[in-house]
């Protein structure tokens, strides 16, 4: 069965980096865009962009340029998100979220990682 | 960005009921395709989100009929029939014509 399995949370202090992993199983990891989502706490949903499996090419929400970084570990089907010069702001659950490819819609989610960012 | 708008922010419903919530797009959703790519999401207390419904219409796999999507262009409604204690969580509509993908505000639907 489709599985996408998230690394646990993280508790970094401000200017630190993370890097969390989402290992995908059940299914060809190149065949199936990757997107991620962050949801702060108590708060809705939004998109930060996605990774191309096949291509490794990211592309990016504006608000998410920069200090945020969508690679793969294409022989291990991970895709990771890396977030760098962490800022009380970035406080959030980060979800992986396979892309359904030509119907366009998200179809399988991670169960996210929780991000903390506390001096 | 499309601003995407949810109403109402919050319902409380008895099982057995029916409940309607709208989402407007601040732009035509319809691509140059011709296809609709707003889709509907569940998020479940603690859980992540769920598809529910995609391209306005369309049951994700193994979701119940008592879910339904309807509208066009930059109106749109899910309608649960017949509201089980299962459905609380908060609803979320996402469109994905345009760049980038923007979600609505929520709605979180409580049992009564």
């Amino acid at each position: 069965q489709i599985q996408l399995v998230q690394s646990g949370p993280e508790l970094k202090k401000p200017g630190e980096s993370v890097k969390i992993s989402c290992k995908a199983s059940g299914y060809t990891f190149t065949d199936y865009a990757m997107h991620w989502v962050k949801q702060a706490p108590g708060k809705g949903l939004k998109w930060m962009g996605w990774i191309n499996t096949y291509t490794g090419k990211p592309t990016y929400a504006d608000d998410f340029k920069g200090r945020f970084v969508f690679s793969l570990e294409a022989s291990a089907s991970t895709a990771n998100l890396q977030i760098s010069n962490l800022k009380n702001e970035d406080t959030a659950t980060y979800f992986c979220a396979r892309w359904a490819g030509k119907d366009w819609y998200f179809d399988f989610w991670g169960p996210g990682t929780m991000v903390t960012v506390s001096s | 960005d499309v601003v995407m708008t949810q109403t109402p922010p919050s319902l409380s419903v008895a099982i057995g009921q029916s409940v309607s919530i709208s989402c407007k797009s601040s732009q035509s959703l319809v691509y140059s395709d011709g296809k609709t790519y707003l889709h509907w999401l569940l998020q479940s207390p603690g859980q992540s989100p769920k598809l529910l419904i995609y391209q306005v219409s369309n049951l994700g796999s193994g979701v119940p009929d008592r879910f339904s999507g309807t509208g066009s262009q930059k109106d749109f409604t899910l309608k649960i029939s017949r509201v089980e204690a299962e459905d609380l969580g908060v609803y979320y509509c996402v469109q994905a014509t345009h760049f980038p993908l923007t979600f609505g505000s929520g709605t979180k639907l409580e049992i009564k």
